[in-house]
């Protein structure tokens, strides 16, 4: 049982460029979600989704997009990276999206630099 | 707007002593606090939580302490261990928005032989 995966662990990415974060689960929950980590500011919801072909806004999705095409899958894509957007991205998942029924099982990151 | 505060940023305890980390939060519509522990270059990890229903919770060595009048709860750490060491955020679930976990901002502790 494999968990959360987040693919790649570290990334440099030059401002304008593109790419996708990957996060893919094994354990088959509903809910997904990114997360950004920064110094200071805690875990900060980018977006989620509580399902297949369903997903929703966090507290700062502004440069980021994502889909939910298949429950196991939650890509999250930056559009034109900016330094900004440096940070460390979490993917974490639950059974339902309740904490007090599910806990959230977190990827190990994706170290992100903008330069 | 921050709507868990959390503190200390950073904690140095020695060994065998007692981890102290507070939280404090506005919104009464807050209905579970989980406390989440982090080691370097993992994910956070659910560590011990707690409904308003309750003013303590205990596992082990860690408890949890909540003062619903004060909005306030916090993480202790009995008998604190090198292997404790990590970075710990208390969070906050709101009644009403069920797919949202608010974070505090993290205290990283550090407990030294």
């Amino acid at each position: 049982n494999a968990g959360v995966t987040q693919t790649p662990k570290f990334q440099v990415l030059k401002t304008g460029q593109s790419m996708t974060l990957q996060c893919a689960q094994d354990m088959n929950h509903e809910y997904m979600s990114w997360y950004r980590q920064d110094p200071g500011m805690g875990l900060r919801l980018i977006h989620y989704s509580v399902g297949a072909g369903i997903t929703d806004q966090g507290e700062v999705p502004n440069g980021y997009n994502v889909s939910r095409s298949t429950t196991e899958d939650f890509p999250l894509r930056l559009l034109s990276a900016a330094p900004s957007q440096t940070s460390v991205y979490f993917c974490a998942s639950s059974y339902d999206g309740t904490p007090y029924n599910s806990p959230l099982h977190f990827g190990n990151g994706t170290r992100l630099t903008v330069t | 707007q921050q709507q868990v505060k959390q503190s200390p940023q950073s904690l140095i305890v020695q060994k065998g002593g007692i981890s102290i980390i507070n939280c404090a939060y506005e919104n009464t519509a807050f209905d579970y606090f989980p406390w989440y522990q982090q080691f370097p270059g993992k994910g956070p990890a659910l560590l011990i939580a707690i409904r308003p229903d309750v003013s303590e919770k205990k596992e082990g060595r860690f408890t949890i302490s909540f003062n619903k009048s004060a909005k306030q709860f916090s993480l202790h750490i009995m008998d604190s261990q090198p292997g404790d060491s990590a970075t710990y955020f208390c969070a906050a679930h709101h009644f009403y928005n069920t797919d949202k976990l608010i974070f505090g901002t993290g205290t990283r502790l550090q407990v030294f032989p």
